[in-house]
């Protein structure tokens, strides 16, 4: 079956630090989303992206589906944005199952 | 607008006993999936209902069964309940868009169910 690899899997950043979250992907997808779980267990969708870029905030992604990758920018980072972010793609020819990472766990310290 | 929201938010069980959890759907969303996550990791695919039926199913045993009622609201029951079963299940919501089920998900806040 198709594998999600997420890195790094843990970043420690000072607030108002920017980063970079990468998700492979060994297949083609045409569903993924990303995904912040924060302390609480709260899982909150970010972004549904599978090609092209998208910005919220101080957040964005791109996804490269040609190249089977996406990257998710935290930019100006806060304390609030600290949990664990998680990147899920559909499974191929069964996009109703979504298929996840392990995660990056983010810490931002004040 | 009301998002997903699940009952009851903590629970705890004895081995061999059964559960059912709850699950509302988001205003407008009418296909429901469930998520076992244990700690750690991320979560795992259940099953999704869609129109009152099971449309697909992870590498979940049969104790694992749910059901879906005509106001799209769904529940999850595990029956025979194993100390492995101790996880955050998770329900997500989202609207049926044809044939490519391409569809953002949206999370409730989830049940976490300790099997002593």
């Amino acid at each position: 079956g198709i594998q999600v690899e997420q890195s790094p899997p843990d970043l420690i950043l000072q607030e108002g630090a920017n980063s970079t979250l990468r998700c492979n992907f060994s297949d083609s997808v045409n569903n993924l989303q990303w995904f912040h779980q924060n302390p609480w267990g709260q899982l909150i969708n970010l972004f549904y992206i599978p090609s092209g870029t998208k910005q919220n905030g101080r957040l964005s992604a791109t996804t490269v589906a040609t190249e089977r990758y996406s990257l998710l920018y935290i930019s100006s980072s806060q304390t609030t944005d600290s949990g664990v972010y998680f990147c899920a793609v559909g499974e191929p020819g069964n996009n109703r199952k979504l298929i996840w990472g392990l995660g990056t766990s983010l810490a931002v310290n004040p | 607008d009301a998002g997903v929201t699940q009952s009851p938010t903590h629970l705890i069980k004895t081995r061999g006993q059964q559960v059912t959890l709850r699950c509302s759907p988001k205003s407008g969303h009418d296909t429901v999936s469930w998520y076992q996550q244990a700690l750690g990791q991320g979560p795992q695919f259940i099953f999704q209902y869609y129109e009152e039926e099971e449309r697909q199913r992870g590498n979940f045993p049969d104790r694992f069964s749910g059901h879906q009622f005509p106001n799209y609201s769904s529940e999850l029951n595990v029956n025979a309940l194993l100390l492995g079963d101790s996880a955050l299940y998770l329900c997500a919501s989202s609207l049926e868009q044809g044939l490519t089920y391409n569809s953002p998900l949206h999370f409730g806040n989830g049940t976490r169910l300790t099997v002593t």
